[in-house]
């Protein structure tokens, strides 16, 4: 089975700390995507990366970096976290090509205060 | 990325059957349709993915028209554990390409 990995399954960080949110999958995914997920608002993609090294971004970047220095891990970074930032944040990873089927982490249950 | 529209909630009671529409009226040649659940606290499962016409799984159905505009998840004979939320999402995933996700359809499933 394909595993995709969230570093931590609830998170409580300041306003202004440095976040890092890391993700690990084992099945060689070319993609890997990090999503954030609010109350009626469904989820919404923050960045993509199709390849190591590279990049694309979502819907909502702003506030948010990210690294994929090897194949099998994305991190998402807070820079300077804010309370708009408390949400529940997903990664995902698929193989690529013609192939829509994603497979997610558990999530991480940010909250900043 | 084709956008789609799908309803925002449904009800249902249990051992009926269920249908979910959802409508992308732009989509691309290239394009797959393919639909997620989710339960509270977890994230996405993919359930069911095609091009035209029906596609069938151990889950589901997936029924597409001629012209693609359209799609229909069909769920048999539910259950309370089919309570979730249901996106349908239109696109290709290819090196460079991403997955976006619409508000989804809340189903829940009544006794």
């Amino acid at each position: 089975d394909v595993k995709v990995t969230q570093s931590s399954r609830y998170l409580v960080k300041r306003t202004g700390e440095k976040v890092f949110l890391e993700c690990v999958q084992d099945m060689d995914h070319e993609n890997m995507f990090w999503y954030r997920q609010d109350p009626g608002l469904g989820l919404r993609l923050i960045y993509f990366s199709y390849d190591v090294k590279m990049k694309e971004k979502g819907d909502i970047p702003e506030g948010y970096s990210v690294s994929r220095e090897k194949k099998e891990r994305f991190s998402l970074i807070l820079e300077s976290a804010s309370t708009n930032q408390t949400s529940m944040y997903l990664c995902a990873s698929s193989v690529g090509g013609m192939n829509t089927e994603a497979f997610f982490g558990q999530g991480t249950r940010l909250t900043v205060v | 990325l084709a956008k789609t529209t799908q309803p925002i909630s449904m009800d249902s009671y249990e051992g009926q059957e269920v249908n979910i529409t959802c409508s992308h009226n732009n989509i691309a040649t290239n394009d797959y349709i393919t639909w997620y659940q989710q339960f509270p606290s977890q994230g996405p499962r993919f359930i069911i993915q095609g091009y035209k016409t029906k596609v069938t799984n151990e889950v589901a159905s997936l029924f597409i028209p001629a012209d693609r505009k359209s799609s229909t998840l069909s769920l048999p004979r539910v259950s309370l554990s089919d309570t979730a939320v249901y996106y349908c999402l239109v696109g290709v995933v290819g090196s460079q390409g991403n997955l976006i996700f619409g508000k989804g359809t809340k189903l829940s499933v009544k006794p």
